[in-house]
């Protein structure tokens, strides 16, 4: 099955600066890529996404980056505030169901 | 419009028990899949049902099981349970046949002693 690291497990960083956020997968069938966003005792939320016919897409801060041939993909999030602080969870899934698998997590502190 | 609703929240067993956990998705959502979360491990899957059929299912033993239900509630039971299970259950429902994006609940912690 799919296999998605993540790195890294933690990160701080000023505020104003930026923040990124690796994940590599295993299986090249994977073709959607979503991020999610988990505050502090609260559910997790998608923030962006891609899909494999896209190699880059930007919303605001938060950008993600998709390289298919070396199977890696990245969150960048630039002028980070401390209201970006949360957990954040890269995923990996194939276009048959609704099926993820998602990285350990990155804490991501932004220190004021 | 009212989003998914897991109960319950919190709940304590002992080793051995067997405990169900309850998830109503986003009115109009056939799919739901269920996660486990747990501290060092993010969210693995466990099962997605679509329209009261489980389309997949995640790498837990047998002990673990679902099924849904004609209104798309799911529900996920936990045999004979271990100190191991001790996590929170994430249900999320979807809206989409495939790749969509997940709406999850609050969660039900389940603390096993």
């Amino acid at each position: 099955g799919e296999n998605v690291e993540q790195h890294p497990s933690t990160l701080s960083v000023q505020e104003g600066d930026s923040a990124v956020i690796k994940c590599t997968y295993s299986d090249s069938a994977s073709n959607y890529f979503p991020w999610y966003k988990q505050e502090l005792g609260k559910r997790p939320q998608l923030i962006i996404d891609i899909r494999s016919n896209v190699g880059e897409k930007k919303d605001q801060r938060i950008a993600v980056t998709l390289n298919k041939t070396a199977k890696h993909f990245s969150l960048h999030i630039t002028e980070t505030q401390p209201e970006d602080s949360a957990v954040y969870f890269c995923a990996a899934s194939i276009s048959t169901g609704n099926q993820f698998y998602f990285g350990t997590g990155t804490s991501l502190t932004v220190i004021p | 419009k009212a989003g998914v609703t897991q109960t319950p929240r919190y709940l304590i067993k002992t080793r051995g028990q067997q405990v169900t956990l309850s998830c109503s998705p986003i009115s109009g959502h056939r799919s739901v899949s269920w996660y486990q979360q747990t501290p060092g491990q993010g969210l693995q899957f466990l099962f997605e049902y679509f329209s009261e059929t489980q389309r997949n299912k995640g790498n837990f033993p047998g002990r673990f099981s679902g099924r849904q239900f004609s209104n798309s509630r799911s529900e996920m039971n936990v045999s004979t349970l271990e100190l191991g299970d001790s996590a929170l259950y994430l249900c999320a429902s979807t809206g989409t046949l495939n790749t969509g994006e997940l709406f999850f609940g609050e969660g039900s912690r389940l603390t096993v002693l």
